[in-house]
Parts: structure tokens; sequence; C-alpha cells
């Protein structure tokens, strides 16, 4: 079955700096994988997403991930962060063919002043 | 345009109430799912459906039932709740199998 792994549940970041949100799936198939941001009180919104292709995707907000099938991640970059990126963010995965997406924990980035 | 709208919002339950969660959605939008979000554990997946009078369990479907009797409908229901139901609510909707998911804003329920 296939499982999503967010390892930090939180990261703190000084404004500018980078940062790397991680995740780790398992699955036995081809997948698909998102990453979603959840700000305060709202709903998830889709950041970016990897269907097939290139292995570098690009999303909104300047984030980006690199999907790497060895290692099993889709790592999320940003190499500048500002105050406003201050929210939760999930990875998902769905096996390809299903119809169902299964999220990891979620990691909490704080950016500080 | 709504996207996908959760009613209600808030709701306190007490032990052994029942209620129904609505999920509408003006996409045209074949898949629809529950998800309940608790903190350290992200979004589990309760039920979904892939169309109309389909419905499908998800991960923690126990203590809940569902549904999709209008393709722009999903609900979710209670019949017993219990305070281990406490939550916070999520429904989306997708248009394709690996498409993007579109999220309510969540409606947070408390059993006393």
């Amino acid at each position: 079955a296939q499982s999503v792994t967010q390892l930090d549940s939180q990261v703190p970041v000084f404004e500018e700096a980078p940062v790397e949100l991680r995740c780790n799936y398992s699955s036995s198939v081809s997948v698909y994988l998102f990453w979603y941001v959840q700000y305060p009180n709202q709903g998830l919104q889709l950041l970016l997403k990897y269907l097939s292709g290139s292995t570098l995707v690009k999303g909104i907000n300047g984030f980006e991930a690199e999907f790497n099938k060895s290692q099993t991640s889709f790592h999320l970059r940003k190499p500048s962060v500002h105050i406003s990126d201050t929210a939760e963010y999930f990875c998902a995965v769905s096996e390809g063919g299903t119809y169902k997406y299964i999220f990891g924990t979620g990691t909490r980035l704080k950016v500080l002043a | 345009n709504a996207g996908v709208t959760q009613t209600p919002k808030f709701r306190v339950l007490k032990t052994g109430q029942s209620m129904t969660l609505l999920c509408a959605q003006d996409m045209n939008h074949e898949y629809m799912y529950w998800y309940r979000q608790d903190p350290g554990m992200g979004l589990r997946l309760i039920h979904y459906s892939v169309g109309e009078g389909t419905t499908a369990k998800g991960e923690v479907p126990d203590g809940y039932n569902v549904s999709r009797l209008k393709k722009q409908n999903f609900l979710l229901g209670l019949e017993s709740a219990a305070p281990s139901q406490t939550s916070v609510y999520f429904c989306a909707s997708s248009g394709l199998p690996t498409g993007e998911l579109f999220f309510g804003e969540g409606s947070r329920l408390t059993v006393l």
C-alpha cells in the first residue's frame, strides 16, 4: 500500500534563507506526486504536481520540487522564503490509475523575521 | 465561482447524536472526497466517490456513511457521534483521477 512520510513536523527558517521540506513515499507502482499548502483556517491549495516528464517541477510562489525515483523522494524547495510562506505544507501521492490521494502528516514552515 | 462549499462550518454535537455534512461543487467534477484532519496526523481519507451514485471506503471509514445522489453533492453522515470524531473535515473534488484536488474551507466538528 502506498504511504507518504514527511519526517519534519516543523521547520523554522529565517526570512530570505533557502528551505527544503522533505517528502518520501512508498509504492510498488508508478505514482503521481503533489505538494499542497494550507494557510491558517483555510483549505488546502495546490503548489505543484508531478505526473510524468521532467523530474524538476516548478510551482506557484517560487517553489519547486524534484522527483527522485531511486530514492522515492519528492522534496520541496524554495531559494528564498518570505514571511508570507509561513503555512503548513502537505505532500500527497496517488498511485497511477487509482483515484485515491494519500497525504503525509504535514510540515509546518515558520518563517522568522 | 464558489468552487467547493461545505456546510456547516462549525458544529458541536453530544455523544450519540447524528448529523450530516454537505459538500457541494460547481465545477462538474466527477471525483469527490471526504478527509479528516487531526493534529500530527495530516489528512486521512474517509470515503470517496468516482461518480454520481458511487462511493468507496478510504483509510478511516468506520463510523461514517456517505452518499452521492447528485453529481455536485457529496454528503458525509455520522449516525452516532463519538468524541473520537472531533476533527476538522475537508471535502475535495477533482475533474481527473490524477488532477488537482480542490478543497473546501473545512467544517470543524466537536463531539462532547
